[in-house]
C-alpha cells in the first residue's frame, strides 16, 4: 500500500543513453512533482504537473520531459543523458497545495 | 526570490542531549514551513509542518514554531535518540507559486551512543 511509488530504484547507464524513472501515486492526489537532489543533497524542483497539466518548468534542459497519462502517473524521461544527470530523481504528490508526500527517491548514475 | 537558509551541518551529539538546528526564509508571498527528514539511503519523510504565524508543528517529540516577525522555523527536540541520526530539510512553499518546495541546504545530524 505504497503512497508514491517510483520505478527503478536504481538506474547505470551509459552518456548518450535515453531512460525514464515512473511514478506513481495512489493518494488520491491532483498535483505530482518532480525534484533533483545533487551529490551534495541539495534538492531542487524540476517540474509539477496538476491534473495532469503542466504548471511548474523550473531552468531544467530541454532534454527532460514529464509526461502525465493519468492524474496518478508522472514519468520523467531524459534524452541524450549526460554525467552531470547523475543525481537521486524524487517524485512527490499533494492534494489542496499544501502537504507533498515523496517516493523512495530513484539513484541516476551515468558512467 | 523565495529561499531558505538552514545551519550547516554536522551537528554531532549524544544520546539523550538537546537539538536545535536553526532555518530562517525570504519569501516574496505567505509562505507554508517543513521540516523534512531524510534518513540514510531513504527517501524524504515529512517531519512537522507549520501553515500560519505562530502555528506550532510537533511530531516525534520534535517541534517548530513559525515566527514571522524573525522569518524562521527553527527545529527542537529535547532528547536526541540514536535513530534520529539523518539530514533534516527545512522547507517553504507558496500557494501562488505553484506550491513549489523551496529547500534549504540540510543539516546532517549524528547522534552518538
Amino acid at each position: 500500500d505504497t503512497a508514491v511509488s517510483q520505478t527503478p530504484k536504481y538506474l547505470v547507464t551509459q552518456m548518450g543513453n535515453d531512460k525514464s524513472i515512473k511514478c506513481e501515486q495512489n493518494l488520491g492526489h491532483d498535483t505530482m512533482y518532480w525534484y533533483k537532489q545533487d551529490s551534495k543533497k541539495f534538492l531542487k524542483i524540476m517540474f509539477s504537473y496538476n491534473n495532469k497539466e503542466l504548471i511548474i518548468n523550473e531552468t531544467v534542459p530541454n532534454r527532460f520531459s514529464p509526461k502525465s497519462p493519468d492524474k496518478a502517473h508522472l514519468n520523467l524521461h531524459i534524452n541524450s543523458l549526460e554525467l552531470g544527470d547523475s543525481a537521486v530523481y524524487f517524485c512527490a504528490s499533494s492534494q489542496e497545495w499544501v502537504t507533498q508526500y515523496f517516493g523512495p527517491g530513484t539513484r541516476l548514475l551515468v558512467l | 526570490g523565495d529561499s531558505v537558509t538552514q545551519m550547516e551541518g554536522p551537528v554531532t551529539l549524544s544520546e539523550e542531549a538537546f537539538l536545535t538546528i536553526n532555518c530562517t526564509y525570504t519569501a516574496t508571498g505567505y509562505p507554508s514551513l517543513f521540516w523534512y527528514v531524510q534518513y540514510p539511503g531513504e527517501g524524504l519523510q515529512l517531519l512537522l509542518k507549520a501553515t500560519k504565524a505562530d502555528d506550532k508543528g510537533s511530531n516525534k517529540g520534535f517541534e517548530a514554531t513559525y515566527r514571522k516577525e524573525t522569518t524562521s522555523f527553527h527545529l527542537e527536540k529535547g532528547s536526541v535518540q540514536v535513530s534520529d541520526s539523518a539530514v533534516y530539510f527545512c522547507a517553504l512553499a507558496i500557494k501562488a507559486a505553484g506550491n513549489k518546495l523551496t529547500f534549504g541546504g540540510g543539516t546532517r545530524v549524528l547522534v552518538k551512543p
